[in-house]
């Protein structure tokens, strides 16, 4: 079954610092990979994924990606942290089961203080 | 990409009655899916609407609780039937758009914020 999982519940880091959300996943076949963002009382904002090709995907808003199939991870970075970059990021993963279900990992919350 | 509108936008309603939601999207998708999150939870699927057949319900999530209609290519309505406090969550309509490359990216709607006393 495919999964993804994001090991931080948190990460807190200085305005202005380079900022790194963790996300690991596990599929049966090529992955895709996607991240999601969540401000405070708004639905889910596309941000960046990966299908194929270039190994660092780049995003909405000044986010990259960095695929790495050996350690099955998709973590998300930023050069240069921003407050208004403080919002609860998803990762999620499309089941190759069927439709484009994606499966959804915990949620880290970034908070980036001035 | 495409543009979701939900109703309501949120709203408190009373134990063992049924609420529905309404999406409504600005051009003709394929398909649409129900996402539910509970407070402080991540994402669940809830069921994936097709136009023109059965709502394909996820392990945990059943039709006589979560009745889905979908009349047309670009509407849908989620019933949430026989409410308990449990039901209490944000509930996200999302899309694909039609003639998209098929390769997972979903638009998703503001939400509809369901508080049950």
């Amino acid at each position: 079954a495919q999964s993804v999982a994001q090991p931080e519940d948190q990460v807190n880091v200085a305005e202005g610092n380079p900022l790194t959300v963790k996300c690991t996943y596990s599929v049966s076949g090529n992955p895709y990979l996607f991240w999601y963002v969540q401000y405070p009382n708004r639905g889910l904002q596309f941000l960046l994924k990966y299908i194929t090709g270039d190994n660092l995907v780049k995003g909405s808003y000044g986010f990259e990606a960095e695929f790495n199939k050996s350690q099955t991870s998709f973590h998300l970075k930023k050069p240069s942290a921003l407050v208004s970059d403080s919002a609860l990021y998803f990762c999620a993963v499309r089941d190759a089961g069927g439709y484009n279900k994606l499966i959804f990992g915990a949620g880290t919350r970034l908070a980036v203080h001035p | 990409s495409a543009v979701i509108s939900q109703k309501p936008s949120r709203d408190i309603c009373q134990r063992g009655t049924s609420l529905t939601i309404q999406c409504q999207v600005d051009s003709q998708v394929t398909m649409m899916f129900w996402y539910r999150q509970q407070p402080g939870q991540s994402l669940t699927l809830i069921a994936t609407a097709n136009q023109g057949s059965e709502a394909t319900y996820e392990s945990g999530f059943v039709i006589d609780k979560f009745p889905i209609s979908r009349p047309n290519l670009t509407f849908s309505t989620l019933t949430v039937s026989n409410m308990s406090p449990e039901d209490s969550s944000i509930y996200l309509c999302s899309v694909e758009e039609m003639g998209g490359s098929n390769t997972g990216e979903l638009f998703f709607g503001e939400g509809s914020r369901l508080t049950v006393l």
